[in-house]
């Protein structure tokens, strides 16, 4: 299957600092590429969806200023959480659809962040 | 609205046969899919179905019955690394993945 990165796997920070994650499509084109949060032992919860070259889709309730999505290439999506707070805590995870095979979405790895 | 239901947790003995069924409600329908998540980790795929019947591959098989609203994965052969999540999500008719809690499989020896 398709392989879909993220960097970096593990991040502490500080309470108000922003934090960015970077997800990669390693293998293949991503025309679209989503973005979850999971908190522990709950769904997968969608904040967004992006496509290549156009402005982020947010779900309800997801803060569109909070957490920046910029999709500016085929294989690179970034998620950043501007002034994060100890609430944002969670397991943030890409998924990457290529333009050829429009059904699955290929999981990156996840993103661990932990703000004090 | 949009429904996935699944049993929360299932345990089975290595070696075995382990049946996951999952019932959906979902605005449209565009195929449905079948993750593994181990602890900790993120979502791995395992199948899609999009045509009722069944998709063999390998240990696991996925079943699809559109009319009823129903899925199951079959896992064969049971092995200790199976132990995970295994998350049922449907496409709705706007190809977004609706997820549900999913199953928590416990392996025993």
């Amino acid at each position: 299957g398709a392989v879909v990165s993220q960097h970096p796997s593990w991040v502490i920070c500080k309470s108000g600092t922003s934090v960015k994650i970077e997800c990669r499509s390693l293998d293949f084109q991503a025309t679209t590429m989503f973005w979850y949060r999971q908190f522990p032992k709950q769904s997968l919860m969608l904040m967004a969806t992006s496509n290549e070259g156009s402005k982020a889709t947010y779900e309800q309730g997801v803060e569109k200023d909070k957490f920046l999505i910029n999709h500016a290439s085929l294989t690179l999506s970034t998620l950043t959480v501007t002034s994060a707070h100890p609430e944002d805590s969670s397991f943030y995870i890409c998924s990457a659809r290529s333009g050829r095979e429009q059904e699955t979405q290929y999981f990156g790895p996840g993103t661990r962040l932990l703000v004090l | 609205g949009q429904n996935i239901d699944q049993p929360t947790e299932m345990t089975a003995t290595e070696g075995a046969i382990v049946q996951i069924n999952c019932t959906y409600q979902t605005s449209g329908f565009n195929g449905l899919f079948w993750y593994q998540q181990h602890a900790g980790e993120a979502p791995t795929f395992l199948s899609y179905n999009v045509l009722d019947g069944l998709e063999e591959k390998g240990r696991f098989s996925s079943f699809l019955s559109r009319s009823k609203g129903y899925s199951y994965l079959l896992l064969k052969e049971l092995q200790m690394k199976d132990s995970a999540s295994y998350l049922c999500a449907p496409f709705d008719s706007n190809y977004q993945l609706i997820w549900g809690a999913g199953t928590k499989l416990i392996i025993k020896p």
